[in-house]
């Protein structure tokens, strides 16, 4: 199973809302990153986690919030957000350990209203 | 950081040999040259990876020069499913690297 899925696909929100995204893998990877691509842009990564911890934040606002409860789950939690955000959120994971193949997901597409 | 250099866009024909070229000159010894294609509204697929000289898998040819300041991919027979933005990333040999996406190449094959 070579396989990354994110749910939702879509997701419409309010800027007061809050709301989840959802990736997994089971490849048995123990690096998992979040990529944030606006349209006709270059994938641009937002965190990275290695074997469950946050190695990499890449100065993304608090109104991200990420988390990886196990190392099969990684979730991007969203609250205040501006309609700027709106995007297409990218899940990716690779065997970490200097191993670069990364495994992307679907995206969720994010309206921000 | 290797920042990485690409055509913005490249048009070929079905059937033809396509080489897309970056250009990478701040490359640390540690680092990997990697290459990813991306069709519109779907997550990157990675294409091949390469450290030195040449690199060959059922999709693609990857060719690094000595000196590793530049790489190129090769797409043989290219056909219209090819159509699609193809990225360069250089990434490094530490924890997670660099991570960053130049702005890739346009290719658009033609019937």
């Amino acid at each position: 199973d070579t396989e990354v899925t994110q749910t939702p696909k879509h997701l419409v929100m309010g800027m007061t809302n809050k709301k989840s995204l959802k990736c997994e893998q089971h490849m048995g990877h123990r690096a998992m990153y979040w990529y944030k691509q606006k349209a006709k842009k270059p994938p641009e990564l937002m965190f990275v986690y290695s074997y469950e911890k946050l190695s990499i934040n890449e100065s993304v606002p608090s109104r991200f919030s990420p988390e990886c409860p196990n190392s099969s789950l990684l979730n991007l939690h969203l609250h205040a957000l501006q309609p700027e955000d709106s995007a297409l959120y990218l899940c990716a994971s690779s065997e970490g350990q200097g191993r670069w193949e990364q495994y992307f997901g679907p995206g969720t597409r994010l309206t921000v209203t | 950081l290797a920042k990485t250099t690409q055509p913005i866009s490249m048009d070929s024909y079905e059937g033809q040999e396509v080489n897309i070229t970056c250009s990478h000159n701040n490359i640390a010894t540690n680092d990997y040259i990697t290459w990813y294609q991306q069709f519109p509204s779907q997550g990157p697929r990675f294409i091949i990876q390469g450290y030195k000289t040449k690199v060959t898998n059922e999709v693609a040819s990857l060719f690094i020069p000595a000196d590793r300041k530049s790489s190129t991919l090769s797409l043989p027979r290219v056909s219209l499913s090819d159509t699609a933005v193809y990225y360069c990333l250089v990434v490094g040999g530490g924890s997670q690297g660099n991570l960053i996406f130049g702005k890739g190449t346009k290719l658009s094959v033609k019937p």
